[in-house]
């Protein structure tokens, strides 16, 4: 079975422009959860999905924004890049909002200029 | 609110040398707790993980780890460390009333030959 993919694996922007993030579950996964994991704040929860709606949200701006789609792919946009959302982006998937077992993909690496 | 703390950011230990991990967490009600493995350059891999039963849970790699529910402890240990099992390691909760894993702000491991 396929492990939980992300696109792309890495990218380089500059400040002000907005970027989107691509996460493919394992498959037979509905719920998806994206991290921010940088040295300074280690991993942060900023959003979960499940049946194309946004169940839970961490503490980020609304600048993070994301949705999911009905085959449980999930894209994460940041709006209006500042040189502090430089991070790896993890995504990870889970069979459901109620399992704890979440499997993590490989992140995609955002640089900010 | 919950927390995760570990205590060793950096640890350094010569191959067949004896690991402990100390994890401790503040939630006040029931937890599953996990440990996460970030191998240089690859993805979070769950190492093990405890939801109730047996409080000592054995993991992939000869990792094995005891909650202590009295201590809010959830430390993770090995018997004699590989030189392939220097990575960066992660406790991380999630408490039954809430949606997101709490994750500690990691522990690097180097393991000299």
């Amino acid at each position: 079975k396929a492990g939980v993919t992300q696109t792309p694996r890495y990218l380089i922007k500059t400040r002000g422009q907005q970027v989107t993030l691509s996460c493919s579950p394992i498959s037979g996964h509905r719920s998806v959860s994206w991290y921010q994991q940088t040295p300074g704040q280690g991993l942060q929860f900023l959003f979960e999905y499940f049946s194309e709606t946004q169940r839970n949200k961490g503490n980020f701006p609304g600048r993070f924004s994301g949705r999911q789609f009905s085959n449980s792919r999930s894209e994460m946009n940041v709006s209006t890049l500042e040189l502090g959302d430089s991070a790896l982006y993890l995504c990870a998937s889970s069979r459901s909002l109620a399992d704890n077992e979440q499997f993590f993909g490989p992140g995609t690496r955002l640089t900010v200029l | 609110a919950q927390s995760v703390s570990q205590h060793n950011h950096h640890v350094i230990l010569s191959e067949a040398a004896s690991l402990e991990l100390g994890c401790n967490y503040s939630y006040g009600g029931t937890v599953n707790l996990f440990w996460y493995v970030q191998y240089p350059g690859q993805h979070l891999q769950l190492l093990l993980k405890y939801f109730s039963g047996d409080p000592l849970v054995k993991g992939i790699k000869g990792f094995e780890a005891e909650f202590i529910k009295s201590k809010f402890s959830f430390n993770l240990r090995k018997p004699s460390v590989q030189w392939s099992d220097t990575a960066e390691y992660f406790c991380a909760v999630k408490g039954d009333s809430s949606y997101k894993l709490i994750f500690g702000s990691g522990t690097r491991l180097l393991v000299r030959p």
